[in-house]
């Protein structure tokens, strides 16, 4: 069965760190990326998306992630975290031409001052 | 303002004792969809929907029942709620397919059955 993994479950970083939050997926056909960010108490917020086209995608805040075909990732980096960016990530693969969202398990990102 | 709202957002009831979650969206998307949240397991989809009157199955359907009567509208229906239906359900909603397009979500209701 399809699957997505991120192996981090829980990082602890100072202000200032860099961050890389992996996702790995199981899936040989063309997927469409996601990753998503929950902060304490709210709902999932859109980070960034891939679809197509150039791999390494910007999103929101400062994120970025890129695309590694050949090793079926999708991993998030930030160069510079803030105390703000405390929250749990998520990363979710749809597998391409259907209309199921997996999810991976989350990783839960805490930044100290 | 574009959104999609679920009520109500907290709820604690007893085992068997049915309930509704509903679940509405004010930007005429296409599809919808319920999900659970659970420490260690991510989110999970329940059920979803491409279309009125169009559902079906997402990972973990055991327990629940949807119905999608108007296009903004995507109740999730708990017949006979157990204790391990106890979670955080998100509905979300996409103009289009998934894979086609992003999903938005809802705040979340806790549900604690007892």
């Amino acid at each position: 069965a399809q699957s997505v993994s991120q192996h981090n479950h829980h990082v602890i970083l100072s202000e200032a760190a860099s961050l890389e939050l992996g996702c790995n997926y199981s899936y040989g056909g063309t997927v469409n990326l996601f990753w998503y960010v929950q902060y304490p108490g709210q709902h999932l917020q859109l980070l960034l998306k891939y679809f197509s086209g150039d791999p390494l995608v910007k999103g929101i805040k400062g994120f970025e992630a890129e695309f590694i075909k050949s090793k079926f990732s999708f991993n998030l980096r930030k160069p510079s975290v803030q105390w703000s960016d405390t929250a749990e990530y998520f990363c979710a693969v749809i597998l391409y031409n259907t209309d199921k969202l997996i999810f991976g398990t989350g990783t839960r990102l805490q930044v100290f001052p | 303002e574009a959104q999609v709202t679920q009520n109500p957002r907290y709820l604690i009831t007893v085992t068997g004792k049915k309930l509704t979650v509903t679940c509405s969206q004010n930007m005429n998307h296409e599809y919808m969809s319920w999900y659970r949240q659970d420490p260690g397991l991510g989110l999970r989809q329940i059920y979803y929907s491409m279309n009125v009157e169009v559902t079906d199955k997402g990972d973990v359907p055991e327990g629940y029942k949807v119905s999608r009567k108007e296009k903004r509208n995507f109740p999730l229906i708990l017949e006979s709620p157990s204790p391990n239906q106890t979670s955080l359900y998100f509905c979300a909603s996409s103009p289009t397919r998934l894979s086609a397009d992003t999903q938005y979500f809802g705040p979340g209701t806790r549900l604690t059955v007892l």
